[in-house]
């Protein structure tokens, strides 16, 4: 069966440092990929998603990921994090034939200190 | 300018209510979903619809049912709220596979 884990359940650093969430998936084929941001009491946002090509994968508020097929991964990158980047980060996967049906992680809270 | 708006943000029923939870999408998507978030579980999939009046369970549809009358609108009924339904909800719309969703902002119910 398809799943999706994020072994960190929470991640502090501070701020102006570098950021790495992990994400590590299991599925048949070539998955449909996403990055997620929730701030507190609100939604999910759309940061980046990846389906074909170039395996590095731009997205909004200056962060990047990328797919690594041999280690099933998709990580998620920022150089440089601010302190409105403190959130909870959820990556998706497209599942089964349909794949507009994703399977969620758990999340990642991430905490940055001043 | 808000794509996905749900209802209600906080809401607070008794045990044993119909709760409706309603969410509306004007992107002209076809395929609408409804989560549930809880802490240390993720995102878990009620119901989804993948066209007007067409509906299909999750991995957690029992105590919920919904509803597609329009393109644009998709309801989740709680018929008699537990307080193990306690929770946030989720609603999301989507085009086509692979773009992603666009989510709504919750609503945050409590079941006393």
């Amino acid at each position: 069966a398809q799943s999706v884990t994020q072994p960190d359940i929470h991640i502090t650093v501070s701020e102006g440092a570098s950021l790495e969430l992990r994400c590590n998936y299991s599925y048949g084929a070539t998955p449909y990929l996403f990055w997620y941001v929730q701030s507190p009491g609100q939604g999910l946002q759309l940061l980046l998603k990846y389906f074909s090509g170039d395996t590095l994968v731009q997205g909004i508020k200056g962060f990047e990921a990328e797919f690594k097929r041999s280690q099933s991964s998709f990580n998620l990158r920022k150089p440089s994090v601010h302190w409105s980047d403190a959130a909870e980060y959820f990556c998706a996967v497209g599942r089964g034939s349909g794949t507009y049906k994703y399977i969620f992680g758990t999340g990642t809270r991430l905490k940055v200190l001043a | 300018d808000v794509k996905v708006t749900q209802s209600s943000r906080y809401l607070v029923k008794r045990t044993g209510e119909k709760v409706f939870l309603e969410c509306v999408q004007d992107m002209d998507h076809e395929n609408m979903f409804w989560y549930r978030q809880d802490p240390g579980l993720g995102l878990r999939l009620i119901y989804f619809s993948y066209d007007v009046k067409m509906k299909e369970k999750g991995d957690i549809p029992e105590g919920y049912s919904v509803s597609r009358e329009k393109k644009e609108r998709f309801s989740l009924i709680l018929e008699s709220a537990s307080t193990n339904q306690t929770s946030m909800y989720l609603c999301a719309s989507g085009a086509r596979a692979g773009y992603g969703y666009t989510f709504g902002s919750g609503t945050r119910l409590t079941v006393v």
